[in-house]
């Protein structure tokens, strides 16, 4: 079974500064890594995805992360947060079984960003 | 185009009571798949719903179970509530009816709901 372990539960940060939280995961087949975003009283929204190709995978809103195979890492990054980057980040790995796939969640990693 | 959709939003239940939530798939899914989300933890896989049969099961017991109905919508039913059963519950559906990964088809693996929020008193 795959599993997903995210380093930092809590990552406090100030305005305009980077970040990255890490993930790392455990798989010895091909994996499809994702990063999830949840805002209060919300459900997930997917982030940002690596399937295959180019290992820097970026989104529309200025997150970035790398697929490192030798480190078995996914870690997500941001040159400058804002105010509203403040939530909770999870990272999974799809696990496929008989056809279909599930998703493996790390613990999350609880963003802050301070003014 | 609405997306996933989940009710109740909020539930309050005592210990020993049973329990049902609905989800409605997003438009031109028909996979859908439940999550425990504990609070300060990430999702946990329960099962997943295909051409109305249980395809995969997560480690929960048999007091967890689901159904499909022709349309795609699913219901999950949690029997003898226990007080660890608190949690988000959240449905995400995808598209399986190929037989392939939804993600390699579509530009999100699952489409999460906002969840319902179950608590036990």
């Amino acid at each position: 079974a795959q599993s997903v372990t995210q380093l930092d539960s809590q990552v406090p940060v100030f305005e305009e500064a980077p970040v990255e939280l890490r993930c790392n995961y455990s798989s010895s087949v091909s994996v499809y890594l994702f990063w999830y975003v949840q805002y209060p009283n919300q459900g997930l929204q997917l982030l940002l995805k690596y399937l295959s190709g180019s290992t820097l995978v970026e989104s529309i809103n200025g997150f970035e992360a790398e697929f490192n195979k030798s480190q078995t890492s996914f870690h997500l990054r941001k040159p400058s947060v804002h105010i509203s980057d403040t939530a909770e980040y999870f990272c999974a790995v799809s696990e496929s079984q008989g056809g279909s796939e599930k998703l493996v969640f790390g613990k999350g990693t609880k963003l802050t960003v301070n003014p | 185009d609405a997306g996933v959709t989940q009710s109740p939003t909020h539930l309050i239940k005592t210990r020993g009571q049973q329990v049902t939530l609905r989800c409605s798939p997003k438009s031109g899914h028909d996979t859908v798949s439940w999550y425990q989300q504990a609070l300060g933890q990430g999702p946990q896989f329960i099962f997943q719903y295909y051409e109305e049969e249980e395809r995969q099961r997560g480690n929960f017991p048999d007091r967890f179970s689901g159904h499909q109905f022709p349309n795609y919508s699913s219901e999950l039913n949690v029997n003898a509530l226990l007080l660890g059963d608190s949690a988000l519950y959240l449905c995400a559906s995808s598209s399986l009816g190929g037989g392939g990964t939804g993600y390699l088809l579509d530009n999100q693996p699952q489409h999460f709901g906002d969840g319902t929020r179950l608590s036990i008193l």
